[in-house]
């Protein structure tokens, strides 16, 4: 079965550093994406950056950048000069194409930006 | 185009009635998909839509909970005899899907938020 194990429930990043937040995902399928989305306590889900299980290159978008580890079935995303504003919990969540049409979420990572 | 819009977005209801959540996607999407949320948890999938046609549906989504879409635009979500346990946030998210791949952006509303007493 599919799953996404997030295994930091919270860190804190001093604003303008970098950060890493983990995930791990369990698969047999040799097609999936995988995601990151960030969940402001206004609780809108936001889009930030996918990454294709065939893609060699890492994705990148902006600040964002998806640190993708195929072997190790690890996808993390590092965020960039952190700023206040990216205070928010973050979601790693995975398609795999033979499981149907659905996203597999993980816990979340609650991020603290620290001034 | 104002992204994908939920209504309520806050409903307080006692346990054994009914409620009905309203999505309307973006609206060019063909897919339309609903999740719940706990406190601290993820999304977790409940069903999903290619335009009007249910196509998959979650073990979470019990004889209680109905789906609707019946022009392929809006969908309904309803709850019948609610239970504490439903008390949760519901998210609605869209997306075009041309082709199949594993790319597939959705686009989240802002959610509903149910408190059952």
């Amino acid at each position: 079965a599919q799953k996404i194990t997030q295994t930091q429930p919270g860190m804190f990043v001093q604003e303008k550093e970098a950060v890493t937040l983990d995930c791990t995902y369990d698969t047999s399928d040799q097609s999936y994406g995988l995601f990151w989305y960030k969940q402001p306590s206004s609780g809108e889900m936001i889009f930030l950056i996918y990454q294709g299980s065939y893609d060699e290159q890492n994705a990148t978008e902006g600040r964002y950048s998806l640190n993708f580890q195929k072997a190790r079935k690890s996808a993390n995303l590092v965020i960039s000069a952190s700023q206040l504003g990216d205070s928010a919990m973050y979601f790693c969540a995975m398609r795999d194409y033979n499981y149907g049409q659905n996203f597999v979420f993980g816990p979340g990572t609650r991020l603290s930006v620290l001034p | 185009d104002t992204g994908v819009s939920q209504n309520p977005r806050h409903k307080i209801t006692k346990r054994g009635q009914n409620v009905t959540f309203r999505c309307d996607p973006i609206s060019e999407h063909n897919r339309l998909y609903w999740y719940r949320q706990t406190l601290g948890q993820g999304p977790e999938f409940l069903t999903y839509f290619q335009n009007e046609a249910q196509l998959e549906k979650s073990r979470l989504l019990s004889d209680r909970f109905s789906a609707e879409r019946p022009k392929g635009s809006f969908s309904t979500l309803e709850i019948q005899r609610t239970e504490q346990g439903d008390s949760a946030m519901y998210l609605c998210a869209s997306s075009l899907v041309d082709g199949e791949s594993s790319y597939n952006e959705q686009f989240f509303g802002p959610g509903t938020r149910l408190t059952v007493l």
